[in-house]
């Protein structure tokens, strides 16, 4: 069964620096999604994406964070200097359509910011 | 705002038992509702949905949900549980707010089934 893949699994960062977290939805899908979950917490939407666009972002999307589809597999999500409390678990998720349609998410990636 | 409320953070049962876990969601218009299961190191699986019609969803690994809007409520329920269901289960509803497309989770109910 096609899956949703995520790397790295694991990335250890410093304060301030750059770091890109990638992934490659499932291929005939249109939706992708990133959702991320600090330990303990909720799982939090982030980011929803179609058509080479951001549809929707939520208030934990400022700034900081961009993200980028460069071609025609990948999904990628940028955080240009992180924080201490961007440390999460960072989730991608895709989905063949919108409305109703399933997200199948990866294993995710976990971001530690020191 | 909408919100989702999972009552039980932990639910501990032991094997070939019922078990119950409860969701509760807050929305004054028609939402899609979820339940998704996560594995040890491993992302998040859909079990089941509820979009519209028979109130009674079946999903996979033998677990079902029931949707009751005067309730506001999606608890999922599976007969007989194995050692193997062990998992976070996670409650997520969307609405027309977000074009259906954001999902909502909750906090996450840990399930924790014993021989």
């Amino acid at each position: 069964e096609p899956e949703v893949t995520q790397t790295p699994s694991h990335q250890v960062t410093q304060m301030g620096q750059e770091v890109i977290l990638r992934c490659v939805p499932i291929s005939n899908h249109l939706y992708f999604y990133w959702y991320r979950q600090i330990l303990g917490q909720k799982v939090e939407f982030l980011v929803s994406f179609y058509n080479n666009e951001i549809s929707e972002k939520s208030e934990i999307f400022d700034d900081q964070f961009s993200v980028e589809r460069p071609d025609g597999s990948n999904f990628t999500l940028k955080i240009r200097s992180t924080k201490l409390e961007d440390s999460a678990m960072y989730f991608c998720a895709s989905s063949v359509q919108g409305v109703g349609s399933p997200l199948h998410f990866g294993n995710g990636t976990r971001l530690t910011v020191t | 705002a909408q919100s989702v409320t999972q009552l039980d953070s932990q639910v501990p049962v032991f094997e070939e038992a019922p078990v119950e876990l409860r969701c509760n969601y807050s929305s004054s218009v028609s939402v899609y509702l979820f339940w998704y299961v996560q594995y040890p190191n491993q992302g998040l699986q859909l079990l089941l949905k509820y979009l519209s019609g028979s109130t009674l969803v079946k999903g996979i690994n033998g677990f079902e949900a029931e949707f009751n809007k005067s309730q506001t409520s999606f608890h999922l329920r599976k007969p007989s549980v194995h050692i193997s269901d062990t998992a976070e289960y996670f409650c997520a509803v969307s609405d027309p707010s977000g074009g259906y497309n954001k999902l909502i989770f909750g906090a996450g109910t840990r399930l924790a089934v014993h021989p």
